[in-house]
């Protein structure tokens, strides 16, 4: 069985740029979060959407968004991208509730910003 | 709110040593979740381990075993006779929620180990 997938693997943006990363969950998970990991730092939530609909988001600006699809696949949006952006972009996916069934998670997008 | 301390940045041992990797927490919620797991260089983070506050007795698999005691709010993690492949970022991660309904991981900095041969 496939194993969450997340695409680009590695992407180069400029300042001021706009990015999609995408994520598709393991078959039958209806839950995806995100997560940012800056370099040398544990990773940080940024959202959780559950049956399409945002769960939860956390201390991050309105410049990140997100969108679940009908199939749970999921969108991470990020507009005017700062240097500070550049990080390991984490999608985890679990059947329902998280801590009863635990995360999966993907390898991760490797965003430079430049 | 939810804090997780990992207080060890980096630990170096030598191949067959055994290492322990401390893990501090704090939360109010009374159900939560308590995780370990393991990033290699390629950046996936791989599950090691669940433990529900709840369940307090102390789990083994193979070399790895863990020392879960709420009442020092610790989750603390054994590697018995250390390997090359070891070598790895360990985080240790605690789950809750929220009012809203949402669930989080909130990750500790993680440690790096280094086994070496």
């Amino acid at each position: 069985d496939a194993g969450v997938t997340q695409s680009p693997t590695h992407l180069i943006k400029t300042r001021g740029q706009h990015v999609t990363l995408r994520c598709s969950p393991i078959s039958g998970h209806k839950s995806v979060s995100w997560y940012q990991q800056v370099l040398g730092q544990g990773p940080q939530f940024i959202f959780q959407y559950y049956e399409k609909e945002e769960r939860g988001r956390g201390n991050f600006p309105d410049r990140f968004s997100a969108r679940q699809f009908p199939n749970y696949s999921s969108e991470l949006n990020v507009n005017a991208l700062l240097l500070g952006d550049s990080a390991l972009y984490l999608c985890a996916s679990t059947p329902g509730r998280a801590g009863r069934f635990g995360y999966t998670f993907g390898s991760g997008t490797r965003l430079t910003v430049v | 709110a939810q804090k997780v301390t990992q207080a060890q940045t980096e630990i170096s041992v030598v191949e067959k040593e055994d290492v322990t990797l401390d893990c501090v927490y704090e939360t109010r919620d009374t159900t939560y979740y308590l995780f370990w797991y393991k990033q290699p260089p390629s950046g996936e983070l791989v599950f090691l381990i669940r433990r529900n506050s709840f369940d307090e007795q102390n789990e083994i698999s193979g070399r790895y075993s863990w020392n879960f005691q709420k009442s020092t709010s610790s989750f603390n993690f054994t590697i018995t006779a250390s390997q090359v492949v070891d070598s790895a970022v360990y985080f240790c991660a605690l789950s809750g929620l929220t009012q809203g309904g949402s669930e989080k991981l909130v990750f500790g900095k993680g440690t790096k180990l280094t086994v070496n041969p």
